[in-house]
């Protein structure tokens, strides 16, 4: 069984519409991102959550919202689609790492979700 | 903010040993991260330096030098299904930590 899920795996949306993307992690860990990824560009952070009350804004948080509604659960919604959201999104988590112990606190991926905006 | 930079592009042949560079500018660095990513798939951990040197896990090496914000990730007897995409990733303590990634480096290994 997967550790990280994402749902929806592939979207095709039109301009204006409100859509969600949701995150789902059996890793018990208490960090979540959502990432974007577009060629030539990499890997970009949207949003970052260190705990279920904790929400932060990434690089590129504009016109993204999220909710974590658990430890396990972490959505990002686009209020209203533009085409230059079109992009292949990513939900990540992981334990707390770079400490004394060495713990690298890698960051686990889910399978991705396609998004198009129309 | 920081500055992560690797090559586009890189060809291999089956069975050669490739060398793929990163270096970075940045302050407050907390760890360096090489990730694998095969077309339309996740990006999946490879290797974790914090201190200078090498680290290796099979076929795979990692080499971290820190006063040069400099990285390099090793791959030996190369195979078909090493050509992938290859990420180095960034991360700095500031209040919270979390990874800047490089565009990533394309590896075409062929026959």
């Amino acid at each position: 069984d997967a550790d990280v899920t994402q749902t929806p795996r592939n979207r095709i949306t039109k301009t204006g519409k409100r859509i969600m993307l949701e995150c789902s992690q059996t890793k018990g860990h208490d960090r979540m991102y959502w990432y974007r990824q577009d060629p030539g560009l990499g890997l970009r952070l949207i949003y970052y959550s260190f705990d279920v009350k904790d929400i932060n804004k990434g690089e590129i948080s504009d016109g993204y919202s999220v909710s974590r509604q658990a430890q396990a659960k972490f959505s990002l919604s686009l209020e209203s689609a533009i085409p230059n959201q079109t992009a292949l999104y990513f939900c990540a988590t992981s334990d707390f790492g770079g400490g004394a112990d060495g713990t690298p606190g890698e960051q686990f991926f889910g399978p991705g979700t396609r998004l198009t905006v129309l | 903010g920081q500055n992560i930079d690797q090559p586009t592009e890189m060809t291999a042949t089956e069975g050669a040993i490739v060398q793929i560079n990163c270096t970075y500018q940045t302050s407050g660095f907390n760890g360096l991260f090489w990730y694998q990513q095969h077309a339309g798939e996740a990006p999946t951990f490879l290797s974790y330096n914090v201190l200078d040197g090498l680290e290796e896990k099979g076929r795979f090496s990692s080499f971290l030098s820190r006063s040069k914000g400099y990285s390099y990730l090793l791959l030996k007897e190369l195979q078909m299904k090493d050509s992938a995409s290859y990420l180095c990733a960034v991360r700095v303590i500031s209040g919270y930590s979390t990874l800047t990634f490089g565009k990533g480096t394309m590896l075409l290994v062929s026959p």
